[in-house]
């Protein structure tokens, strides 16, 4: 199976403050990379795919690049509702496998 | 709008199966396949597999491979996911998901609100 890892696992950020955070595949994915956010007790929502490609309904200020083994997510400006866990997924094998995850929250 | 509706909440004996629902609305139910992802408490997620509505394929990962069984029900467009001789880390959330590698790029576009399971004796 391909593995992801993400960094950082967790971070503290302001309100307003750019985020970015990093995603590693084990081997090569093109650009078959999603990311995924989660908050506490929901289901994860799609904001990225194809490591790039904003989710319909997605605010701007999220936005996805890298390819090969190297991605990232970046949150232009934070927002009060943007703290959540953010996990990446590779979709290039049959086997599907996400990141550990990165939890964002208030500093 | 698209809805992927799951079943409730189950406890369950160690060695006993689990059979989980999620019923989708608001696309054709044949045209995407539904994957099933879980989640054990304060853990990350995991992909457990993905089965097609349009032909009944279907693709397990290999750690469940023997235990896990999917199935849909195309007449009532539901998806079913159960899981045997079941184990004390099998607790989790179970989440049932719209797509899966061979239609949808491996893209989860929508989610079920999703099914805890607790194995327990």
């Amino acid at each position: 199976d391909i593995q992801m890892t993400q960094s950082p696992s967790s971070l503290s950020a302001s309100v307003g403050d750019r985020v970015t955070i990093t995603c590693r595949a084990s081997q090569s994915i093109s650009s078959y990379l999603n990311w995924y956010q989660q908050k506490p007790g929901k289901a994860p929502k799609l904001l990225i795919y194809a490591a790039s490609s904003l989710q319909s309904g997605v605010p701007s200020r999220f936005s996805g690049s890298g390819s090969g083994t190297d991605f990232t997510l970046t949150i232009s400006s934070l927002q009060p509702e943007d703290f959540a866990t953010y996990y990446c997924q590779q979709s290039y094998s049959t086997s599907l496998t996400f990141g550990p995850g990165t939890k964002v929250d208030i500093k | 709008q698209v809805q992927l509706v799951q079943s409730g909440a189950e406890v369950k004996k160690p060695g006993a199966s689990v059979k989980v629902s999620c019923k989708a609305s608001g696309y054709t139910f044949t045209s995407y396949g539904i994957s099933w992802v879980r989640q054990a408490p304060g853990q990350g997620l995991e992909w457990m597999g993905w089965i097609s509505a349009y032909n009944g394929n279907t693709n397990y990962a290999q750690k469940l491979q023997g235990r896990v069984t999917m199935t849909t029900d195309t007449s009532t467009s539901t998806a079913y996911m159960e899981l045997r001789s079941l184990r004390s880390d099998d607790t989790a959330v179970y989440y049932c998901a719209r797509g899966g590698y061979y239609d949808s790029s491996g893209i989860f576009d929508y989610w079920g609100q999703g099914t805890l399971v607790t194995v327990s004796s």
